[in-house]
């Protein structure tokens, strides 16, 4: 079972590149969502979907921008990275918001120099 | 704003003896509370959960405690084992989106 699978696992980028971190998941879940975690800052939600079509910001959202075209897919796109953004990165979901338990992903750990 | 925060950033214990993860959250609008385990290099896994309808919630060596007057949270490992050791994440759940506390390190010692 795939579960949630995100790509790539590792990234060094130069400050102002853009780049697409990409999540799937095959559980067939209407909710998604994307945390950074950072040290002794915990799991910060960044945005989050409640099905295809359907996007909202969480606690950082700035200088990141999300999709949701397929029930399967949700890409967090960062459109000029900065140093600030290095981070891991966590896709989660579950098949409905509030009372459910999400399922994670094993993380993209991300670099901007 | 924190909204959920773990005091403790880490916890050391014999392994036998009882681990207790502690929680607090400000938010009254959160009805639905997890803990989640992580291990290094790995995405977070659910391990118990619990409403605020109740008080208590039991799944094997694992309990969680929720005192709403209190807004406290907790997680009670017994007997604690050597494979328990993980970074522990408190979350709080209410509408559309789920809150997480900055995780405590358990160590169990053999």
């Amino acid at each position: 079972n795939a579960g949630v699978t995100q790509t790539p696992k590792f990234q060094v980028l130069k400050t102002g590149q853009s780049m697409t971190l990409q999540c799937a998941q095959d559980m067939n879940h209407e909710y998604m969502s994307w945390y950074r975690q950072d040290p002794g800052m915990g799991l910060r939600l960044i945005h989050y979907s409640v099905g295809a079509g359907i996007t909202d910001q969480g606690e950082v959202p700035n200088g990141y921008n999300v999709s949701r075209s397929t029930t399967e897919d949700f890409p967090l796109r960062l459109l000029s990275a900065a140093p600030s953004q290095t981070s891991v990165y966590f896709c989660a979901s579950s098949y409905r918001p509030g009372n459910q338990p999400q399922h994670f992903g094993d993380g993209t750990r991300l670099s901007i120099l | 704003d924190q909204q959920v925060k773990q005091n403790s950033p880490s916890l050391s214990v014999q392994e036998g003896r009882i681990s207790i993860l502690n929680c607090d959250y400000t938010n009254s609008m959160f009805d639905y509370f997890l803990w989640y385990k992580k291990y290094p290099a790995e995405g977070p896994t659910f391990l118990i959960s619990i409403s605020s309808i109740k008080d208590k919630n039991e799944d094997g060596r694992f309990t969680v405690f929720l005192n709403k007057s209190a807004k406290h949270l907790s997680l009670h490992i017994v007997p604690s084992q050597p494979g328990d050791s993980a970074v522990y994440f408190c979350a709080a759940s209410g509408g559309n989106d789920m809150r997480f506390g900055a995780g405590t390190r358990l160590t169990v010692k053999p």
